[in-house]
This record gives structure tokens, sequence and C-alpha cells, in this order.
């Protein structure tokens, strides 16, 4: 089982304001990482897979960077909107077990309006 | 394409009896998962399949959890008899490859 720690735990932020939170994972036999959206009483929602050392993708206002060597993703997003609110997950996955996501236990956005 | 389907919604049973879980994987999708969310442990991988056929259960907590995928568009997740530890959200989701999943909707079940 991987160990996948996820920072900050829960966060407030006014609407307007830019954010970013972080999720770190081992970086041996490294494959992909995965960012999921998940709005409270709907299932999780992808937006992004990564698998590339130094990659970077950008759905709207939000974009994600990857640190394979030393096992860290940042997810960013500009200009929070209320409509922002949920759980971000990430998802790492190893070489050998593609398919097996191991979720972190996210963070919890709350954008204020 | 209705995405995932997953029912009942909802299940509320009494301790020690069976219940049935049920999945519609998006049609196409030749990997389909059950997941369990809890409060304690967040959102864990039980049982995969691919092409019907079970891959990895290394996450199924006991033997009183049974998966079992008759044909590329069902499957069903059974716990026999049931606990009220077992109460949680189970997710099905699917996906075509080794990318993207596709979640369903879940369906909250109760032991009580």
């Amino acid at each position: 089982i991987l160990n996948v720690e996820q920072s900050p735990q829960s966060l407030h932020v006014q609407e307007g304001d830019s954010t970013n939170f972080t999720c770190s994972f081992p970086s041996s036999n490294f494959y992909a990482l995965h960012w999921y959206r998940w709005e409270t009483a709907k299932s999780p929602e992808a937006l992004f897979v990564m698998t590339l050392n130094g990659d970077e993708k950008k759905k709207g206002r939000i974009s994600a960077t990857l640190n394979t060597k030393e096992g860290y993703s940042y997810l960013y997003i500009k200009g929070s909107q209320p409509e922002d609110s949920a759980t971000y997950l990430c998802a790492p996955t190893i070489s050998g077990s593609a398919r097996q996501l191991t979720f972190g236990s996210g963070t919890q956005l709350t954008v204020l309006p | 394409d209705a995405g995932v389907i997953q029912s009942p919604r909802h299940e509320v049973t009494e301790m020690g009896q069976e219940v049935t879980l049920r999945c519609k994987p998006i049609s196409g999708h030749d990997y389909l998962f059950w997941y369990r969310q809890t409060m304690m442990r967040g959102l864990e991988l039980l049982i995969y399949f691919n092409n019907n056929v079970p891959i990895d259960d290394s996450g199924m907590p006991e033997d009183r959890f049974s998966a079992k995928m008759p044909n590329a568009s069902f499957s069903t997740l059974k716990i026999q008899p049931s606990e009220p530890r077992d109460s949680a959200v189970y997710f099905c989701a699917s996906s075509p490859g080794w990318e993207t999943q596709y979640f369903g909707p879940g369906t909250r079940l109760l032991v009580l």
C-alpha cells in the first residue's frame, strides 16, 4: 500500500483568491499520478493524469505540476470560485499496478463568496 | 452514454442480512473497479476486473465480501452476512485502460 499524503487537510479561501495544495507519494516505481475532484454528494471526477517528470497540465483555472524524482505534485486554482468548493484527491500508481489507484485523504477546499 | 450506473442508490438493512450492490459499467470499458469510502479509511479499492476476470481482490476486507462480473455490462458486490461496520458508500468505476476511471454515483449502505 502506497503512503500518499495530501496537505493541507482543509482550506478556506475567499472568492477570487488563488490557492494551491500538495500531494506527496513514494517516488520509487512511479507510473502515474491522478487528480480527482469530488463534490459533496457526487462522485469523484477525473481532472488530470500525469506521467512525466516536470509535466504540467491545465484545465481552465486549474493546473497541476508533477515532480516524480522527489515524489510530489501541486494543484493550483487561480481565482477561486464558490463552485470550486470540493475535495481534491490525488492517487499515484506504480509500475506493474498501473490501474490500482491509491487515493490520498484529500484536501477539502471551501471557497467563500 | 449514461455513465456508470449503480443500484440501489441507498440501502438500509439489518445485521446478518445479505446485501447485493449492482453496477453497469460504461459500454466498451474493459476495466471495472469496486471502491469503498469510509471516514476512517477514505476511498479504498476493493477489487477490479479486466474483461470480466477478477485481477486483484487484495482489498476485499473479508470472506463475507464477494464480487462477480458475469458479463461485460454487469457486476455485483455481495456482502453476506452484513455487519454494521460495513456501512459505507460503495462506488463502482470503469475505465477503458490505465488512465481515467469514471465513477458511478455510489450506493450508500447502512447496516443496522
